[in-house]
């Protein structure tokens, strides 16, 4: 079946404009995760989602970040006024936990340069 | 706080064997392993959630020690495809699957 799927895969943004990233998860799974990658690091956890609420916000770097899943499936993470910092890959990773195991599968992730 | 990979990268010859270590100063509910390409999206290897818990992925295995708080991912008889960077990401218990990645160890098989 598809995989997690994420666009766009880059984007190009001023210093100060606002950005919109999109996720669409595995059919079916009811977790969604955020994270941000930064260059030669691991992945730095952003925001959780467990269908359509938003359960842990705590990596959100700062209120410039915003994500939602309106509809439990699709979701979109907005960065307002985008800083040269913001620059960096955001993976989205959906799941069907089962049993307790959060088994994330990710997608290609968008890769933000701020210029 | 994340948790400490080692080592930070790794040549090897194909057929060789190899250990990456994945240490953490919190107590964890599970170990997730993933292994990414360059310009790719990490792919799950494998998950070990009880004490002690050994699996395996193709000739890759891992196992979890729960009381050191601490997991190796072996990779066996290594073949060109293993190249890449695996990271360990740990989940504390009731953490809803939030993980926390180590900064990854490069893996470089060579003929």
């Amino acid at each position: 079946g598809a995989g997690v799927s994420q666009s766009p895969r880059y984007k190009v943004a001023k210093r100060g404009q606002d950005v919109a990233l999109r996720c669409d998860p595995i059919s079916g799974h009811v977790s969604l995760f955020w994270y941000q990658q930064a260059l030669g690091q691991g992945p730095e956890f952003l925001t959780y989602f467990q269908n359509e609420a938003q359960l842990d916000k705590s990596g959100l770097p700062s209120d410039r970040f915003f994500a939602e899943r309106p509809e439990g499936s699709v979701s979109t993470l907005k960065i307002q006024r985008t800083q040269q910092e913001d620059s960096a890959v955001y993976l989205c990773a959906s799941s069907l936990p089962l049993l307790g195991l959060y088994e994330q599968y990710f997608g290609p992730g968008t890769r933000l340069t701020v210029t | 706080q994340q948790p400490v990979q080692s080592p930070q990268a790794v040549i090897l010859r194909e057929g060789e064997d190899a250990v990456i270590n994945c240490s953490s100063s919190k107590a964890l509910y599970s170990v997730h392993w993933y292994r990414q390409k360059h310009g790719e999206a990490p792919v799950f290897l494998m998950i070990l959630l009880k004490g002690g818990e050994q699996k395996g992925h193709e000739k890759i295995s891992a196992s979890f020690n729960e009381k050191k708080q601490q997991s190796s991912l072996y990779l066996t008889a290594s073949q060109l495809s293993y190249s890449g960077t695996y990271f360990c990401g740990t989940e504390k218990r009731g953490s809803w699957g939030k993980l926390q990645f180590g900064a990854g160890t490069q893996v470089v098989v060579t003929p």
